[in-house]
């Protein structure tokens, strides 16, 4: 199955300042990676997504960049909010063929503290 | 709002028992997961239906059930309930098979006493 991993686990930046959070996978075939946000109380939230024929997407203050050679992606969050606090997910998947788990992170918890 | 509705939002019961959560996915969507997410845990996938055929299974216990009706709502039955149950129970659909968004409802909210 899909291993997926997240680093780092926690984050604490201050407002204004960049976070990045990485994701690694091993199934080669992913070929979809989004990102999601979950915030107490409440089920995530997809907040950013790339396709494997695009290297880098930007929405806005955060971006999604992807490196398929080395099995990676991260997402990028620069001029940090306090409503930025929250869990961070990703859940590399397959567009076609083999089984489809749909494995998420272990998840990032980052805190922007003012 | 994502369009997912999961009821009920809390569900207090004791070993032993069975519950049934439910969920109705967004309008338009065909695939239903479930998620199991425990205290400081990740999230846990449990399983997966497609236009009512279940398509891709987690590590989900035995005495755990879903099903997916015509009408496209699941349910989730929890049976011979444990202390170690107790967690946050997510459903989430898309339109596709895969490879397509996720919207999550917002859980509910097991706690097995």
């Amino acid at each position: 199955g899909e291993n997926v991993e997240q680093h780092p686990s926690t984050l604490s930046v201050q407002e204004g300042d960049s976070a990045v959070i990485k994701c690694t996978y091993s199934d080669s075939a992913s070929n979809y990676f989004p990102w999601y946000k979950q915030e107490l109380g409440k089920g995530p939230q997809l907040i950013i997504d790339i396709r494997s024929n695009v290297g880098e997407k930007k929405d806005q203050r955060i971006a999604v960049t992807l490196n398929k050679t080395a099995k990676h992606f991260s997402l990028h969050i620069t001029e940090t909010q306090p409503e930025d606090s929250a869990v961070y997910f990703c859940a590399p998947s397959r567009g076609e063929g083999g089984g489809n788990k749909l494995t998420f992170g272990t998840g990032t918890q980052l805190k922007v503290e003012l | 709002d994502s369009g997912v509705t999961q009821t009920p939002k809390h569900l207090i019961t004791a070993t032993g028992q069975r519950v049934t959560l439910r969920c109705s996915p967004r309008s338009g969507d065909l695939s239903v997961y479930w998620y199991q997410q425990s205290l400081d845990q990740g999230l846990q996938f449990l399983i997966q239906y497609y236009n009512g055929e279940e398509r891709a299974k987690g590590n989900i216990l035995e005495r755990f059930s879903a099903q997916q009706f015509p009408d496209l709502h699941s349910e989730l039955n929890l049976s011979s309930l444990e202390l170690g149950d107790s967690a946050l129970y997510f459903c989430a659909s898309s339109v596709a098979y895969r490879g397509s968004p996720l919207h999550f409802g917002n859980g509910t909210r097991l706690t097995v006493t």
